[in-house]
């Protein structure tokens, strides 16, 4: 297995911008996490998925993001409209028996 | 919900030393805690872990020590050397069943040379 697969890995865009993050899981996992990275605030759990649905989101922090799981091997997190404090390291990780494997993340920079 | 304590925030250690991270944790009903190193510029990545059954696991340089009654695990490396140089974050899961983490702040652990 390829491991968790993220697209893109880098992204720059301006402010009010539409951001989609894309993730494809390790085969046969069934939970999906979305994480953001910073200096200030470390390592953050957005949201996280369990057979494709929407567990737990109380991390997400305001409307402008949203996440999406249509089937067991594509998730998708999106920022609209982005901000500049959007910019971070946003990682997607997959699990099973409790044991999560991280992608190589994508790193955003929101001008 | 569960909470993780992590220290110390940053550590140096002349190599050939060993280092020690500890964590402690606030639910009862934790039963699984993974540690992951991550360098710089890379994702988190698990090299070791150990469930409640367990007191300590060891692989190779690496061990991981839990005492259930106290709430608190550690991490040891001996014989640092300079490529353990990196973050080091340890993480407690409830159960199966709910697979989410609760990571602690991380450790920036230095091996000096």
């Amino acid at each position: 297995d390829a491991g968790v697969i993220q697209s893109p890995r880098h992204e720059v865009t301006e402010m009010g911008q539409e951001v989609t993050l894309r993730c494809k899981p390790i085969s046969g996992h069934d939970y999906l996490f979305w994480y953001r990275q910073t200096m200030m605030r470390g390592l953050e759990l957005l949201i996280y998925f369990n057979n494709n649905v929407p567990i737990d989101d109380s991390g997400m922090p305001e409307d402008r993001f949203s996440a999406k799981m249509p089937n067991a091997s594509f998730s998708t997190l999106k920022i609209q409209p982005s901000e500049p404090r959007d910019s971070a390291v946003y990682f997607c990780a997959s699990s099973q028996e409790n044991e999560q494997f991280f992608g190589p993340g994508t790193r955003l920079t929101v001008l | 919900g569960e909470n993780v304590e992590q220290h110390p925030s940053t550590l140096s250690v002349q190599e050939g030393d060993s280092a020690v991270i500890k964590c402690t944790y606030s639910d009862s009903a934790s039963n699984y805690f993974p540690w992951y190193k991550q360098e710089l510029g890379k994702r988190p990545q698990l090299i070791i872990d150990i469930r409640s059954n367990v007191g300590e696991k060891k692989d190779q340089r690496i061990a991981v020590t839990l005492n259930k009654t106290a709430k608190h695990f550690s991490l040891h490396i001996t014989e640092t050397q300079p490529e353990d140089s990196a973050v080091y974050f340890c993480a407690a899961s409830i159960n199966f069943g709910n697979e989410k983490l609760t990571f602690g702040t991380g450790t920036r652990l230095t091996i000096i040379p």
